[in-house]
């Protein structure tokens, strides 16, 4: 399995610009995230999804859409760059161990895409 | 609300020190998991510990141990003997059971370590 890959690792974008980061996982996992990673921070919701078509907002949304045609992909498009969005991007993806009640959310993480915002 | 602090921001340690990094969270839920994450200056998240709040009893991993305390709402993590190679960004984050949330993980700002030889 190659797991949760991300494309590109590296982008820079000049202000207005837009892009998509894609964001593919194998594992035939139901539940997708994005999160940023800005400099000196954790990691923070952008969106999830639960399964194909379906999405949902997570803490930081504004300036993102998502969509999730597929179990497997779950693309993050960027709408007008601004260099607030200026971050390092992980996509996840997970499935759900353990009893009921007890269990836990089994989460992979992708390798990151790097995008800078000039 | 839920939330995770990671007070301290960076900690530069000398090799073959041992070094604790703090970990003290925030739920309202009764049943939850807390993780650590190492992300090294590759830039990865390489996951480390998943601790589940119903089991109190702390961890050791080789070198690594965890405590965890409910009463004080706190997951700390030692390295003992640390080596150059722990140098990395340290996160401690922080998922309800699966019945009660979209299983996203709340993160801290994370623990820069640095070991100099």
């Amino acid at each position: 399995n190659a797991g949760v890959t991300q494309t590109p690792k590296f982008r820079i974008l000049k202000i207005g610009q837009s892009m998509t980061l894609q964001c593919a996982q194998d594992m035939n996992h139901n539940y997708m995230y994005w999160y940023r990673q800005d400099p000196g921070m954790g990691l923070k919701l952008i969106y999830y999804s639960v399964g194909a078509g379906i999405t949902d907002k997570g803490e930081v949304p504004n300036g993102y859409n998502v969509s999730r045609s597929t179990t497997e992909d779950f693309p993050l498009r960027l709408e007008l760059a601004a260099p607030s969005q200026t971050s390092v991007y992980f996509c996840a993806s997970s499935y759900t161990r353990g009893p009921p009640g007890r269990g836990w959310y089994e989460q992979y993480f992708g390798p990151g895409t790097r995008l800078t915002v000039t | 609300a839920q939330k995770v602090t990671q007070a301290q921001t960076e900690i530069s340690v000398v090799e073959k020190e041992d070094v604790t990094l703090d970990c003290v969270y925030e739920t309202r839920d009764t049943t939850y998991y807390l993780f650590w994450y190492k992300q090294p200056p590759s830039g990865e998240l390489v996951f480390l510990i998943r601790r589940n709040s119903f089991d109190e009893q702390n961890e050791i991993s080789g070198r690594y141990s965890w405590n965890f305390q409910k009463s004080t709402s706190s997951f700390n993590f030692t390295i003992t003997a640390s080596q150059v190679v722990d140098s990395a960004v340290y996160f401690c984050a922080l998922t309800p059971n699966y019945g009660g949330s979209q299983g996203n993980l709340i993160f801290g700002k994370g623990t820069k370590l640095s070991v100099k030889p």
